[in-house]
C-alpha cells in the first residue's frame, strides 16, 4: 500500500459545480498536510495547507480527518481555470520534514 | 525573473552518458531538494540539502549524486544514465523558518534516456 494515495481521476465536472476529492495517508505519525496544484507539464504550486480545524480560502475548503487518516479538498463554484492535477503532500514528525506525495487527482472542468 | 531556475529544461541523452542538471535559486532559502516525477507515481525525493555541503539521501538516491557548493545552487548528476531514469525532474527550495513550510519548485527538467 502506498503511503499517500489519491484517486487519479479524471474527475469531469461542469463549470459551476462543486467537486471534492480525498487523499488517504497510512502513517498515523503524519503531522502536516498540504494541497498543491500542478498544471500540465508545469511545477507544483502550494494551494493550501490543511489545518486540524479545517480551513477555507475563497472557493477552496480543506479538511483533515485524523481518525480515518485522510484529507479532503472541496472546490465550490468550479471555474474552467480550476482544471489541473491536485497533489496532496504529507510530512511526518522527525522525518526532517520530508514530504511524501500522492500521485495526484486530475480535475477537468467542462463548460 | 523566476525565483527557482533549472537548466536544461529538456535533455535527450543516451544510455551510459553522464548528465548534470542544475538548479539555482534567488529566494535565499537554505533547504533544497531534488525530486523526480513519473506518471502514476507522484513526486519521489532523490536527495536533499539543508545547507552548503550538507547532503542527505532521499527515497530513491541510487544512480544519482548531488553537489551543494553554494547556498543558491544544487546540482544533480546521473553518472551513467539508464532508460528508467527517463522522467521529469524538479528542484525545490524551502525556508527552514517559513510559516507555511511551503516548498517552491523550479519549472522542471524533462530528461529522456535512450
Amino acid at each position: 500500500r502506498k503511503e499517500v494515495e489519491q484517486d487519479p481521476g479524471p474527475f469531469n465536472v461542469p463549470e459551476g459545480a462543486t467537486v471534492a476529492f480525498n487523499c488517504t495517508y497510512s502513517n498515523s505519525a503524519s503531522q502536516s498536510f498540504f494541497w498543491y496544484r500542478q498544471d500540465c507539464r508545469k511545477e507544483p504550486k502550494l494551494l493550501m495547507s490543511v489545518y486540524s480545524s479545517g480551513n477555507e480560502d475563497g472557493r477552496f475548503t480543506a479538511q483533515l480527518n485524523r481518525a480515518s487518516q485522510y484529507i479532503s479538498l472541496l472546490i465550490r463554484d468550479s471555474k474552467l481555470s480550476d482544471s489541473a492535477t491536485y497533489l496532496c503532500a504529507v510530512a511526518q514528525l522527525g522525518s526532517n520534514y520530508q514530504l511524501i506525495w500522492g500521485a495526484g487527482t486530475k480535475l477537468i472542468i467542462k463548460p | 525573473d523566476a525565483d527557482v531556475t533549472q537548466t536544461p529544461r529538456n535533455r535527450i541523452t543516451k544510455t551510459g552518458k553522464r548528465i548534470m542538471l542544475e538548479c539555482s535559486q534567488t529566494k535565499g532559502h537554505d533547504r533544497m531538494y531534488w525530486y523526480r516525477q513519473d506518471p502514476g507515481l507522484g513526486l519521489r525525493l532523490i536527495y536533499y540539502s539543508f545547507d552548503v555541503k550538507d547532503i542527505n539521501k532521499g527515497e530513491i538516491s541510487d544512480g544519482y549524486s548531488v553537489s551543494r557548493q553554494a547556498q543558491a545552487k544544487f546540482s544533480l548528476s546521473l553518472e551513467s544514465a539508464i532508460p528508467n531514469q527517463t522522467a521529469l525532474y524538479f528542484c525545490a527550495t524551502k525556508d527552514a523558518g517559513g510559516p507555511k513550510n511551503e516548498q517552491f519548485f523550479g519549472p522542471g527538467t524533462r530528461l529522456t534516456v535512450l
